[in-house]
């Protein structure tokens, strides 16, 4: 079946630095990539959609220059906390699509990466 | 603007059959989706059902769908100790983004 993987699975870091978090899918290419944040005892909620090669498509609320989001490969999406806060604390969770996500199927979602800023 | 609503906790004993139940508000929503978290976990798809459909039956998940009262349930038959989980309802909106519930964690009592 289709793997998405996550590195790191969890990181610590001070706060005001950067984390990058790699999504990878493993054995499709995949077009479309999510990105989404769970808080403790809540849902995930969507931060993002990126397609390969353009820019990715926010949601309301997620400021962009914070979190950035990178789609340069048919397998590869990164997502960049910069100058992270502890309110940044969460579980970040990417799923991939090979043909562009929603309906039946089509989204395999990653192991997730823990974020704990200091 | 759209909703998806369940309980955030259930327990069961080993060997009964679990019922999870969701709520959604969007009556547009063409896919409703099972997901399973386990601990540490991603998402992993258990089951979805098409709109139309009423009842959807995969081994041990039976899912039943009231479209008229937005209604979705899941039903796992002779629940496990490895049924223990976080399961979130979430449905497709127009838009073709999935809404998620915030989750029910199934407890299996011994």
């Amino acid at each position: 079946g289709a793997v998405v993987s996550q590195h790191p699975s969890w990181v610590i870091c001070k706060s005001g630095t950067s984390v990058k978090i790699e999504c990878r899918s493993l054995d499709f290419q995949a077009t479309t990539m999510f990105w989404y944040r769970q808080f403790p005892k809540q849902s995930l909620m969507l931060m993002a959609t990126s397609n390969e090669g353009s820019k990715a498509t926010y949601e309301q609320g997620v400021e962009k220059d914070k979190f950035l989001i990178n789609h340069a490969s048919l397998t590869l999406s990164t997502l960049t906390v910069t100058s992270a806060h502890p309110e940044d604390s969460s579980f970040y969770i990417c799923s991939a699509s090979p043909r562009g996500g929603g309906r039946t199927d089509t989204q395999y979602f990653g192991p997730g990466t823990r974020l704990t800023v200091l | 603007g759209e909703d998806v609503e369940q309980s955030l906790f259930l327990s069961v004993r080993e060997g009964d059959s679990s019922v999870i139940n969701c709520t959604y508000t969007d009556s547009s929503s063409t896919y409703l989706y099972w997901y399973k978290q386990e601990p540490g976990a991603g998402l992993q798809l258990l089951t979805y059902i098409f709109s139309n459909m009423d009842m959807k039956q995969d081994q041990r998940l039976t899912v039943l769908l009231n479209k008229k009262d937005k209604h979705l349930s899941l039903r796992i038959a002779d629940t496990q100790t490895g049924d223990s989980a976080i399961y979130f309802c979430a449905d497709l909106n127009r838009d073709d983004k999935i809404i998620f519930g915030k989750g029910t964690r199934l407890h299996i009592l011994p």
